[in-house]
Protein backbone atom coordinates (compact mmCIF):
# COMPACT_ATOMS: atom_id res chain seq x y z
CA UNK A 1 0.00 0.00 0.00
CA UNK A 2 1.41 3.25 -1.21
CA UNK A 3 1.89 5.91 2.07
CA UNK A 4 1.17 9.21 1.49
CA UNK A 5 2.31 12.74 3.17
CA UNK A 6 0.35 15.46 2.67
CA UNK A 7 0.03 18.98 5.34
CA UNK A 8 -1.36 18.63 8.54
CA UNK A 9 -2.96 21.94 8.39
CA UNK A 10 -3.43 24.82 5.92
CA UNK A 11 -4.99 28.47 6.59
CA UNK A 12 -7.34 30.27 3.37
CA UNK A 13 -9.37 32.74 3.27
CA UNK A 14 -12.87 32.97 1.43
CA UNK A 15 -12.33 33.36 -2.15
CA UNK A 16 -9.07 31.98 -2.76
CA UNK A 17 -7.80 28.68 -4.55
CA UNK A 18 -6.65 25.94 -2.30
CA UNK A 19 -4.08 23.70 -3.19
CA UNK A 20 -3.41 20.89 -1.22
CA UNK A 21 -0.52 18.43 -2.26
CA UNK A 22 0.02 14.81 -1.18
CA UNK A 23 3.36 12.98 -2.07
CA UNK A 24 3.11 9.41 -3.00
CA UNK A 25 6.29 8.46 -4.28
CA UNK A 26 5.82 4.34 -3.96
CA UNK A 27 2.42 4.08 -5.85
CA UNK A 28 1.97 1.31 -8.02
CA UNK A 29 0.46 1.16 -11.09
CA UNK A 30 -2.89 0.17 -10.57
CA UNK A 31 -3.20 2.72 -8.07
CA UNK A 32 -5.75 5.79 -8.25
CA UNK A 33 -5.66 8.75 -6.39
CA UNK A 34 -8.82 9.29 -4.26
CA UNK A 35 -9.45 12.63 -2.80
CA UNK A 36 -12.17 12.25 0.26
CA UNK A 37 -13.34 15.47 2.63
CA UNK A 38 -14.72 14.74 6.03
CA UNK A 39 -16.42 17.51 8.43
CA UNK A 40 -16.41 17.47 12.15
CA UNK A 41 -18.55 14.62 13.25
CA UNK A 42 -19.39 13.28 9.97
CA UNK A 43 -18.48 10.78 7.58
CA UNK A 44 -16.35 10.80 4.41
CA UNK A 45 -17.29 12.06 1.56
CA UNK A 46 -15.74 11.49 -1.83
CA UNK A 47 -14.58 14.74 -3.94
CA UNK A 48 -12.47 13.54 -7.01
CA UNK A 49 -10.35 10.58 -8.06
CA UNK A 50 -8.20 10.26 -11.03
CA UNK A 51 -5.22 8.32 -12.17
CA UNK A 52 -3.04 10.46 -14.50
CA UNK A 53 -3.20 14.57 -15.87
CA UNK A 54 -5.39 16.88 -14.77
CA UNK A 55 -9.34 14.84 -13.68
CA UNK A 56 -11.96 18.39 -12.94
CA UNK A 57 -15.42 18.03 -11.67
CA UNK A 58 -18.07 20.54 -10.40
CA UNK A 59 -16.35 20.98 -6.84
CA UNK A 60 -12.75 20.14 -7.37
CA UNK A 61 -9.26 19.93 -9.62
CA UNK A 62 -7.05 16.86 -9.84
CA UNK A 63 -3.65 17.55 -11.04
CA UNK A 64 -1.52 14.47 -11.12
CA UNK A 65 1.90 15.06 -12.70
CA UNK A 66 3.73 12.32 -14.83
CA UNK A 67 5.69 10.52 -12.93
CA UNK A 68 2.16 10.12 -10.32
CA UNK A 69 4.77 10.76 -7.37
CA UNK A 70 2.36 13.60 -6.14
CA UNK A 71 -1.13 14.71 -6.92
CA UNK A 72 -2.72 18.07 -6.22
CA UNK A 73 -6.19 18.46 -5.15
CA UNK A 74 -7.55 22.49 -6.34
CA UNK A 75 -10.07 24.23 -4.50
CA UNK A 76 -11.09 26.79 -6.50
CA UNK A 77 -12.77 30.55 -4.33
CA UNK A 78 -13.14 28.54 -1.16
CA UNK A 79 -15.66 29.29 1.48
CA UNK A 80 -16.10 28.79 5.01
CA UNK A 81 -17.74 25.90 4.43
CA UNK A 82 -15.03 24.30 3.24
CA UNK A 83 -13.48 24.19 6.38
CA UNK A 84 -12.83 20.29 6.81
CA UNK A 85 -10.14 18.03 6.96
CA UNK A 86 -8.86 16.92 3.36
CA UNK A 87 -7.54 13.45 3.28
CA UNK A 88 -5.62 11.76 -0.26
CA UNK A 89 -5.82 7.94 -0.64
CA UNK A 90 -4.00 6.26 -3.11
CA UNK A 91 -4.83 2.43 -3.90
CA UNK A 92 -7.29 0.58 -5.97
CA UNK A 93 -9.91 3.31 -5.11
CA UNK A 94 -13.00 2.34 -3.66
CA UNK A 95 -13.10 -1.76 -4.63
CA UNK A 96 -10.54 -2.32 -1.93
CA UNK A 97 -10.79 -0.92 1.48
CA UNK A 98 -9.78 2.42 2.12
CA UNK A 99 -7.00 3.75 3.97
CA UNK A 100 -7.14 6.87 5.25
CA UNK A 101 -4.32 8.92 7.07
CA UNK A 102 -4.54 11.60 9.38
CA UNK A 103 -5.27 13.93 6.42
CA UNK A 104 -5.21 17.55 5.66
CA UNK A 105 -7.24 20.16 8.62
CA UNK A 106 -7.92 23.52 6.14
CA UNK A 107 -9.24 25.99 7.85
CA UNK A 108 -11.05 28.80 6.30
CA UNK A 109 -11.64 32.50 7.41
CA UNK A 110 -13.60 35.29 6.42
CA UNK B 1 -29.86 11.93 -3.90
CA UNK B 2 -29.74 9.10 -2.40
CA UNK B 3 -27.87 8.65 0.70
CA UNK B 4 -26.88 6.09 3.40
CA UNK B 5 -28.65 6.47 7.24
CA UNK B 6 -27.62 5.14 10.31
CA UNK B 7 -29.03 4.70 13.54
CA UNK B 8 -28.56 5.59 16.24
CA UNK B 9 -27.03 8.93 15.95
CA UNK B 10 -25.67 8.72 19.55
CA UNK B 11 -25.68 5.59 21.38
CA UNK B 12 -24.32 5.37 25.48
CA UNK B 13 -23.85 2.27 26.53
CA UNK B 14 -22.35 0.30 30.15
CA UNK B 15 -18.99 -1.50 29.48
CA UNK B 16 -19.97 -5.07 29.11
CA UNK B 17 -23.48 -4.48 26.92
CA UNK B 18 -24.04 -5.46 23.38
CA UNK B 19 -25.14 -2.56 21.19
CA UNK B 20 -26.49 -3.17 17.80
CA UNK B 21 -25.41 -0.09 14.85
CA UNK B 22 -27.66 -0.31 12.30
CA UNK B 23 -26.65 1.32 8.67
CA UNK B 24 -29.42 1.71 5.32
CA UNK B 25 -27.49 1.37 2.59
CA UNK B 26 -27.99 2.81 -0.86
CA UNK B 27 -30.84 1.05 -2.10
CA UNK B 28 -29.07 -0.51 -5.54
CA UNK B 29 -25.70 -1.04 -3.50
CA UNK B 30 -24.01 -4.62 -3.17
CA UNK B 31 -21.14 -3.93 -1.20
CA UNK B 32 -21.25 -2.12 2.18
CA UNK B 33 -18.40 -1.54 4.72
CA UNK B 34 -18.25 -0.54 8.32
CA UNK B 35 -15.00 1.99 9.51
CA UNK B 36 -14.42 3.62 12.71
CA UNK B 37 -12.89 6.57 13.91
CA UNK B 38 -11.57 7.11 17.65
CA UNK B 39 -12.06 10.55 18.95
CA UNK B 40 -8.75 12.89 17.15
CA UNK B 41 -7.78 9.60 15.52
CA UNK B 42 -7.62 8.38 12.01
CA UNK B 43 -10.98 6.37 10.18
CA UNK B 44 -9.99 3.06 10.53
CA UNK B 45 -11.62 0.03 8.09
CA UNK B 46 -13.35 -2.99 10.30
CA UNK B 47 -15.24 -5.05 7.53
CA UNK B 48 -16.22 -5.46 4.22
CA UNK B 49 -19.43 -7.44 3.37
CA UNK B 50 -20.87 -9.24 -0.16
CA UNK B 51 -23.27 -11.13 -1.27
CA UNK B 52 -24.11 -12.07 2.37
CA UNK B 53 -20.81 -12.87 3.95
CA UNK B 54 -17.76 -10.66 4.80
CA UNK B 55 -15.01 -10.39 2.18
CA UNK B 56 -12.61 -9.00 4.21
CA UNK B 57 -11.92 -7.64 7.76
CA UNK B 58 -9.47 -5.89 10.30
CA UNK B 59 -7.54 -6.67 13.01
CA UNK B 60 -9.87 -4.57 15.09
CA UNK B 61 -12.61 -6.95 14.16
CA UNK B 62 -12.06 -9.98 16.40
CA UNK B 63 -15.21 -12.13 17.77
CA UNK B 64 -16.83 -8.91 19.63
CA UNK B 65 -17.96 -7.84 16.65
CA UNK B 66 -20.33 -9.35 13.59
CA UNK B 67 -22.19 -7.82 10.92
CA UNK B 68 -25.49 -8.76 9.63
CA UNK B 69 -27.76 -7.94 6.85
CA UNK B 70 -31.35 -9.07 7.87
CA UNK B 71 -33.50 -8.40 5.80
CA UNK B 72 -32.92 -6.17 1.92
CA UNK B 73 -32.28 -3.43 3.49
CA UNK B 74 -30.43 -3.37 6.46
CA UNK B 75 -27.07 -3.55 7.18
CA UNK B 76 -25.99 -4.12 11.00
CA UNK B 77 -22.45 -3.94 13.41
CA UNK B 78 -23.12 -6.01 16.71
CA UNK B 79 -20.58 -5.38 18.95
CA UNK B 80 -20.97 -8.19 22.02
CA UNK B 81 -19.55 -6.97 24.97
CA UNK B 82 -18.77 -3.53 24.66
CA UNK B 83 -15.09 -2.09 26.00
CA UNK B 84 -13.92 1.42 26.88
CA UNK B 85 -11.59 1.25 23.76
CA UNK B 86 -14.90 0.83 21.30
CA UNK B 87 -16.11 4.07 22.13
CA UNK B 88 -15.75 5.54 18.44
CA UNK B 89 -17.53 7.36 15.12
CA UNK B 90 -19.25 4.50 13.33
CA UNK B 91 -19.20 4.64 9.86
CA UNK B 92 -21.24 2.51 7.49
CA UNK B 93 -20.39 2.68 3.64
CA UNK B 94 -21.82 1.27 0.80
CA UNK B 95 -20.77 0.76 -2.93
CA UNK B 96 -22.94 -0.30 -5.93
CA UNK B 97 -24.46 0.24 -8.76
CA UNK B 98 -24.14 3.89 -10.50
CA UNK B 99 -25.80 3.06 -13.83
CA UNK B 100 -24.96 -0.21 -15.47
CA UNK B 101 -21.34 -0.38 -14.19
CA UNK B 102 -20.13 -1.26 -10.59
CA UNK B 103 -18.57 2.16 -8.82
CA UNK B 104 -15.66 2.53 -7.16
CA UNK B 105 -17.02 5.04 -4.86
CA UNK B 106 -18.04 4.45 -1.43
CA UNK B 107 -20.78 6.63 0.14
CA UNK B 108 -20.30 7.13 3.59
CA UNK B 109 -23.12 7.85 6.68
CA UNK B 110 -23.31 10.16 8.77
CA UNK B 111 -22.27 8.35 11.61
CA UNK B 112 -23.13 6.70 15.20
CA UNK B 113 -21.20 7.71 18.14
CA UNK B 114 -20.46 5.15 20.70
CA UNK B 115 -19.75 6.00 23.91
CA UNK B 116 -18.95 3.38 26.70
CA UNK B 117 -18.81 4.33 30.19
Amino acid sequence: LAKTTQPISMDSYEGQEVNITCSHNNIATNDYITWYQQFPSQGPRFIIQGYKTKVTNEVASLFIPADRKSSTLSLPRVSLSDTAVYYCLVGEGGYSTLTFGKGTMLLVSP
Amino acid sequence: EPEVTQTPSHQVTQMGQEVILRCVPISNHLYFYWYRQILGQKVEFLVSFYNNEISEKSEIFDDQFSVERPDGSNFTLKIRSTKLEDSAMYFCASRGLDGLAVTDTQYFGPGTRLTVL
